[in-house]
C-alpha cells in the first residue's frame, strides 16, 4: 500500500517554457502532499506543502508565482514550473501522507529530473 | 527550524564489512525516517523510527529520542548497498508535518 506515482520521470524543455509535474497517490487519499527539490550531490529541500482544496504553503525563498502548485483532488497534486530557466534544472520529488504515515512514515514518488536548455 | 546532522558524510567499505551511520537532530521529533536513495533518485523508505529499535534483514535502526540521535546499522554490506542514506525528521504538533532532511551519507561498497 501507500504508493505514490510521479510523472514524467524525466523532461527536457526549452528556456522560457512551462513544465507540469504530476504526483498521484494510487491507493490512498492524500490530504497533504509535499514537493521537494534536490540539486546534484545535495540533500532534499522542501519547496512547498500542498493541501487539497486550499492554497499551498511555500517555504521561505521559494517563488510561488514560479512554482505553481495545484491540489485539486485527494489523489493528485501538480507542480508547474513556469517560464523555466536553466537554474531551475533539478530533481523534483513529491511525497504524500496518509493514515499509514503514523506507522510507516511518508511515501515518496520516483522523482522528475528536469533539464532546462 | 530543526537541524539534522548526519555522519560520516562519506563511507567506503569492503563487501562484508559492517557500518554505523549516525543522525543527530536538534529538537523533539514525532517522525524519523531513514531512506536509501538509489542511483536513479528513488527514495527507498528503510525505517520509520521516531523511537525504539527495528530490524529488517541486514539493516537495523535505533532512535534514542531523549538524546536526539538515531543510528542505522548495516551488517555484512553488499555492493548493492551503495548509494546515499538520508535521515529525515518531522516535528511539530502533527504526525503529518513536513520532513527535514540531513545532508546524507554517501556509502560506497567495493567488491
Amino acid at each position: 500500500g501507500a504508493v505514490v506515482s510521479q510523472h514524467p520521470s524525466r523532461v527536457i524543455c526549452k528556456s522560457g517554457t512551462s513544465v507540469k509535474i504530476e504526483c498521484r497517490s494510487l491507493d490512498f487519499q492524500a490530504t497533504t502532499m509535499f514537493w521537494y527539490r534536490q540539486f546534484p550531490k545535495q540533500s532534499l529541500m522542501l519547496m512547498a506543502t500542498s493541501n487539497e482544496g486550499s492554497k499551498a504553503t511555500y517555504e521561505q525563498g521559494v517563488e510561488k508565482d514560479k512554482f505553481l502548485i495545484n491540489h485539486a483532488s485527494l489523489t493528485l497534486s501538480t507542480l508547474t514550473v513556469t517560464s523555466a530557466h536553466p537554474e531551475d534544472s533539478s530533481f523534483y520529488i513529491c511525497s504524500a501522507s496518509s493514515q499509514g504515515a503514523i506507522t510507516h512514515g511518508y511515501t515518496f514518488g520516483s522523482g522528475t529530473r528536469l533539464t532546462v536548455v | 527550524g530543526i537541524q539534522v546532522e548526519q555522519s560520516p558524510p562519506d563511507l567506503i567499505l569492503q563487501e562484508g564489512a559492517n557500518s554505523t551511520l549516525r543522525c543527530n537532530f536538534s529538537d523533539s521529533v514525532n517522525n524519523l525516517q531513514w531512506f536509501h536513495q538509489n542511483p536513479w533518485g528513488q527514495l527507498i523508505n528503510l525505517f520509520y523510527i521516531p523511537s525504539g529499535t527495528k530490524q529488517n534483514g541486514r539493516l537495523s535502526a535505533t532512535t534514542v529520542a531523549t538524546e536526539r540521535y538515531s543510528l542505522l546499522y548495516i551488517s555484512s554490506s553488499q555492493t548493492t548497498d551503495s548509494g546515499v542514506y538520508f535521515c529525515a525528521v518531522g516535528s511539530g504538533g502533527t504526525s503529518y508535518g513536513k520532513l527535514t532532511f540531513g545532508q546524507g551519507t554517501i556509502l560506497t561498497v567495493h567488491p
